[in-house]
């Protein structure tokens, strides 16, 4: 069955670190687009970073410098390195598989998300 | 980055209703577009890609359409199931965006 499971999310005060996994079942990590879409309480989705199956990596401008994407093939798990959190960052975290038929691009497996809260 | 706008953010309506939704981007996305439904404490599910392509296992009732900058979600006959947000978003460039939402209540 393809799956993907996050875990790490928790409650931390603003400026720590947290890192959160994604792990992956079913399909490899490595030969997928893999994003991080987040959503603050009661609010839409929102993008936050996305690696290639080649390895580049992307991050929305609200955690460019602050956030860090990256995969561990031999485990088949996506990270998400947050540092400097804020209480802006307080969301449901997800991953999510990129398909990409004939050339387009959807998010079309999610994880079932992990919450981070940033309050002191 | 592409802005995309979705009306209504809300609506009421019944089982067997027929319920349109809308979504709108800031510049042209051909086909680029595509339709997530979430239900409350889950994650989203894609329901439509490349503006009209039905994902596999979704029911017929769902359709998409549209290209350019306006597009449109249709559930052909309301089901109990079929309560939630929908969201829509684009995949012609970097970074993805999502509309708002819009929540189909009863």
């Amino acid at each position: 069955e393809v799956q993907l499971v996050e875990s790490g999310g928790g409650l931390i005060r603003p400026g720590g670190s947290l890192r959160l996994s994604c792990a992956a079942s079913g399909f490899t990590v490595s030969s997928t687009y893999m994003s991080w879409v987040r959503q603050a309480p009661g609010k839409g989705l929102d993008w936050v970073s996305v690696i290639y199956s080649g390895g580049s990596t992307y991050y929305a401008d609200s955690v460019k410098g602050r956030f860090t994407i990256s995969r561990d093939n031999s485990k088949n798990t996506l990270y998400l390195q947050m540092n400097s959190l804020r209480a802006e960052d307080t969301a449901v975290y997800y991953c999510a598989r990129h398909e990409q038929p004939n050339g387009y691009d959807a998010f079309d497996i999610w994880g079932q998300g992990t919450m981070v809260t940033v309050s002191s | 980055d592409i802005q995309m706008t979705q009306s209504p953010s809300s609506l009421s309506a019944s089982v067997g209703d027929r319920v349109t939704i809308t979504c709108r981007a800031s510049q042209r996305i051909s086909t680029y577009l595509n339709w997530y439904q979430q239900k409350p404490g889950k994650a989203p599910k894609l329901l439509i890609y490349a503006a009209s392509s039905l994902q596999s296992g979704v029911p017929s009732r769902f359709s998409g359409s549209g290209s350019g900058t306006d597009f449109t979600l249709t559930i052909s006959s309301l089901q109990p199931e079929d309560f939630a947000a929908y969201y829509c978003q684009q995949s012609y460039s970097s970074p993805r965006t999502f509309g708002q939402g819009t929540k189909v209540e009863i």
